[in-house]
């Protein structure tokens, strides 16, 4: 397709279990970012890649989050042991090229994750 | 440290009436300012930036934005208001030295009524 897509759109979870989220970014975009979006919140920052490398870690959470891009297109991120803070729309948005503070982000449609 | 300030949880105007929907901001280098929209189940679509150059930037839908350095505001405008217009609007900050963080504001959410 030619958006950013996103799978689960939908995902429940019991409290301590693993979950993992799917990004795929447009083709041939560089930059990848995943936010998280609190209910009622606008989106905050979680990561960064350029291709593979991921070059800024500052908004993940906790050591229970981890994000990975190994062949610099499709994007995971991983929570470990779920809790309840964790519900939220998880968003990825991906860029053309690396002039990072010019270009506009592609949003993707979100994974909503909700933990029981 | 970046910020961005939506002062307005909600704005309500009806269709055909100008609306404003205001953000100010917070960067310590130059900024790069954005406005997004978010319709339901969608994910958050570009309206326009402001980069550098005129004060006043066109974008998507006939929405347009001006900025203004001394306020530190970047509100978002439109002349004549569409019942379709009615979505989560969000403001966001990126400092202009290239960093990866882009901030948002926690959004505001118009309602155009017919």
């Amino acid at each position: 397709g030619a958006g950013v897509s996103q799978s689960p759109r939908y995902k429940v979870a019991k409290r301590g279990q693993d979950v993992a989220l799917r990004c795929d970014p447009i083709s041939g975009h560089v930059s990848l970012f995943w936010y998280q979006q609190a209910l009622g919140q606008g989106p905050e920052f979680l990561t960064y890649f350029q291709n593979e490398a991921q070059l800024d870690k500052s908004g993940l959470p906790s050591d229970r989050f981890f994000a990975e891009r190994p062949e610099g297109s499709v994007s995971t991120l991983k929570i470990q042991r779920t809790q309840q803070e964790d519900s939220a729309v998880y968003l990825c948005a991906s860029s053309p090229n690396p002039n990072l503070a010019k270009n506009i982000q592609y949003f993707g449609a979100g994974t909503r994750l909700s933990v029981l | 440290a970046q910020s961005v300030a939506q002062p307005e949880d909600q704005v309500n105007v009806a269709e055909g009436n100008p609306l404003t929907v205001k953000c100010t901001y917070s960067v310590s280098g130059n900024p790069y300012l954005f406005w997004y929209v978010q319709y339901p189940n969608r994910g958050l679509q570009f309206l326009l930036k402001y980069i550098t150059g005129d004060n006043l930037v066109k974008g998507s839908y006939g929405f347009e934005a001006e900025f203004n350095k001394s306020q530190t505001s970047f509100h978002l405008k439109k002349p004549s208001a569409l019942v379709s217009d009615s979505a989560l609007y969000f403001c966001a900050v990126r400092e202009g030295t290239g960093g990866f963080k882009t901030i948002f504001g926690a959004g505001t959410r118009l309602f155009v009524k017919a």
